[in-house]
């Protein structure tokens, strides 16, 4: 079946640091990728998303790019604030057969001034 | 523009009561999501719907589970005799999709359940 796997966290960074989160997947044909992020006691956010390999989503200063020789979706920023602390799930989701968001189990990143 | 809803928020029960969640999709969505999230964890797909029907169920949804989308426009889940291991949040999301188009699933805020 599909699956989505994440770095473990906690991510613990200082404030305007480099990030990465990394994630790869495992699929049956091609599919749709996306980044979510849950705020503390917020509920998930769409952060950014790809829909064909090669793709770059990106928003709010993140970026990741959809590389199927890899089968990977790294989210990455380059400077970090302390608001960016919260949980980040990688997820993907066919585009024919099933509708459902197949999801990673979530990579929390913590940002100190 | 009001975004997916869910009521309530928070809910404590007891071992063996039936609970009930609604859901309120954003307006126009056409396509209506169930998941179920736990401590520590991403959230897992248990239902979804297209309009009214119901075209999709994970083995995760038991028997003492339904859901139901009458109207095509609102949601609820129920949960009869409810155990321990359901305590968990459930997430509620909707979409707007038509075929050959990678529709984006907007997600509520979720029911945190809580099984005494």
């Amino acid at each position: 079946g599909n699956s989505v796997t994440q770095m473990e966290g906690p991510v613990t960074l200082s404030e305007e640091a480099f990030l990465t989160i990394n994630c790869t997947y495992t699929a049956t044909g091609y599919p749709s990728l996306f980044w979510y992020v849950q705020y503390p006691g917020e509920g998930l956010q769409l952060l950014l998303k790809a829909t064909k390999a090669d793709d770059k989503g990106s928003n709010k200063g993140f970026e990741a790019t959809y590389r199927k020789e890899t089968t990977s979706f790294h989210l990455e920023k380059g400077s970090v604030q302390v608001s960016d602390s919260a949980v980040y799930f990688c997820a993907l989701r066919m585009d024919t057969g099933r509708r459902a968001l197949t999801f990673g189990s979530g990579t929390r990143l913590q940002v100190q001034p | 523009d009001t975004g997916v809803s869910q009521n309530p928020r928070h809910k404590i029960t007891k071992r063996g009561q039936n609970v009930t969640f609604r859901c309120d999709p954003i307006s126009e969505h056409n396509r209506l999501y169930w998941y179920r999230q736990t401590l520590g964890q991403g959230p897992e797909f248990l239902t979804y719907f297209q309009n009214e029907a119901q075209l999709e169920k994970s083995r995760l949804l038991s028997d003492r589970f339904s859901a139901e989308r009458p109207k095509g426009s609102f949601s609820t889940l129920e949960i009869q005799r409810t155990e321990q291991g359901d305590s968990a949040m459930y997430l509620c999301a909707s979409s707007f999709g038509s075929s050959g188009t990678t529709d984006t699933q907007y997600f509520g805020p979720g029911t945190r359940l809580t099984v005494l």
